[in-house]
């Protein structure tokens, strides 16, 4: 069945520092979404992408659907401490149901 | 609009019992889900509601879990009986087609 897979699994930096985590599918997908679960909450949907090498901001997120549509990227620049939490990465194989990636779980140094 | 809406958001039960979770999607939803995030892995898949119809059940674990959805509102999960295993936290979520899920807060459970 569909796989998707994140790394890192953890990721820690300092304020101020990037961050970029990466989710890759064993299968084409037609959509992909990213989500953001702060300590003790729930998911909280960010964004979707839809198109082959599509890029979408946010602030300062970016997001970056492959030219394959088989991977995707979330990158923060300049990390704040209201970035913390685990970030996933959902893939949708056309027709079924979108597949959570295992997430990424940010901490922020102040 | 109000989100989606889960009771209760703890329960500790004891092995064998049973217990019911409680899903209130957004309203004009018709697509439910539910997953649920065992021991702080991945968020899995348990099943789709599209209104009151089975859309996907193939998450479900065993048949000790039962999702129902009357009328194509609120949905319950109901675990019986429970085991060790089940301890998580469960998440419901609706959708409209094609939209991003709007999650409820879950409802964390323990089977001691």
């Amino acid at each position: 069945g569909q796989q998707v897979m994140q790394i890192p699994q953890y990721q820690h930096v300092q304020e101020g520092e990037d961050f970029t985590t990466y989710c890759n599918s064993s299968t084409t997908l037609s959509n992909i979404q990213w989500y953001k679960q702060r300590p003790g909450g729930h998911p909280v949907f960010l964004i979707q992408l839809v198109k082959s090498g599509e890029v979408k901001k946010q602030k300062r997120l970016t997001f970056q659907f492959g030219e394959a549509k088989k991977n995707s990227s979330l990158h923060i620049t300049a990390t704040q401490t209201t970035d913390v939490g685990t970030y996933f990465c959902a893939g949708l194989n056309y027709g079924q149901n979108f597949v959570f990636g295992p997430g990424t779980r940010l901490s922020v140094l102040p | 609009e109000a989100g989606v809406t889960q009771f209760p958001s703890h329960s500790v039960i004891e092995k064998g019992q049973t217990v019911t979770l409680r899903c209130d999607p957004i309203s004009g939803h018709d697509n439910l889900y539910w997953y649920r995030r065992v021991m702080g892995k991945e968020i899995k898949f348990l099943l789709h509601f599209v209104k009151e119809s089975k859309q996907d059940e193939s998450g479900m674990p065993n048949n000790r879990f039962l999702a129902e959805r009357t009328g194509g509102t609120y949905s319950t999960l109901k675990v019986q009986p429970a085991e060790l295993e089940d301890s998580g936290v469960y998440f419901c979520a609706s959708s409209r087609v094609n939209y991003g899920y709007t999650f409820g807060s879950g409802t964390r459970l323990t089977v001691v």
